[in-house]
């Protein structure tokens, strides 16, 4: 089956600009998580979902950044007036759910490679 | 605060040869430790894990050694082979709570003829 995909795979824009990114989890998963990737750096967890609600955004950096889960599927992380550190790759993840046992196999998406210029 | 060390930064073996990266975790809560792979352009993929109530993992020539009283673990790859060349980020998840993943800041592996 298809893994999870996100779009676009590459994105540039000037600073102070708004961008999406879209993430769709593997069919079925409950769980759908966002990382950031920097150059040089690890994974930064940026916010949870479990269905459409998001238990845990404690990773978000500010207030320009949000996310929306809707049907329990599709994920779009926005990030508002855009900044040069803002630059990196996001990455998403599904887990055929959050929590307990099965909480441990999350799937990455590709990611979306963000530049802002 | 970083809750997930992670050594080296990079690392050069010879083909045959055995990589080894070290982790260290703080967080108690943890009680699951996966080994992920990335290649160039792709996402992070699950490479092997493991739980604390044991001191060994091998998957292949993959192989997670754990200690639990000093808080580390390591991944052993026996006989690298150069389509073993990527990063590798350890991470650690506490599975009770909300099962994000907290990331090492990686080790990009070379292996070489």
């Amino acid at each position: 089956g298809a893994g999870v995909s996100q779009s676009p795979s590459n994105k540039v824009t000037e600073k102070g600009k708004d961008v999406e990114l879209r993430c769709d989890p593997i069919s079925g998963h409950t769980a759908l998580y966002w990382y950031r990737q920097s150059l040089g750096q690890g994974l930064e967890f940026l916010i949870y979902f479990q269905g459409n609600s998001a238990p845990d955004k404690s990773g978000l950096p500010s207030d320009r950044f949000s996310a929306e889960r809707t049907g329990g599927s599709v994920s779009t992380l926005t990030i508002q007036r855009t900044q040069q550190e803002d630059s990196a790759v996001y990455l998403c993840a599904s887990s055929p759910i959050a929590g307990g046992v099965f909480a441990d196999t999350q799937y990455f998406g590709p990611g979306t490679r963000l530049t802002v210029l | 605060q970083q809750q997930v060390k992670q050594s080296p930064q990079s690392l050069i073996v010879q083909k045959g040869g055995i990589s080894i990266i070290n982790c260290a975790y703080e967080n108690t809560a943890f009680d699951y430790f996966p080994w992920y792979q990335q290649f160039p352009g792709k996402g992070p993929a699950l490479l092997i894990a493991i739980r604390p109530d044991v001191s060994e993992k091998k998957e292949g020539r993959f192989t997670i050694s754990f200690n639990k009283s000093a808080k580390q673990f390591s991944l052993h790859i026996m006989d690298s082979q150069p389509g073993d060349s990527a990063t590798y980020f350890c991470a650690a998840i506490g599975t009770g709570t909300a099962s994000k993943l907290t990331f090492g800041t990686g080790t990009r592996l070379q292996v070489t003829l």
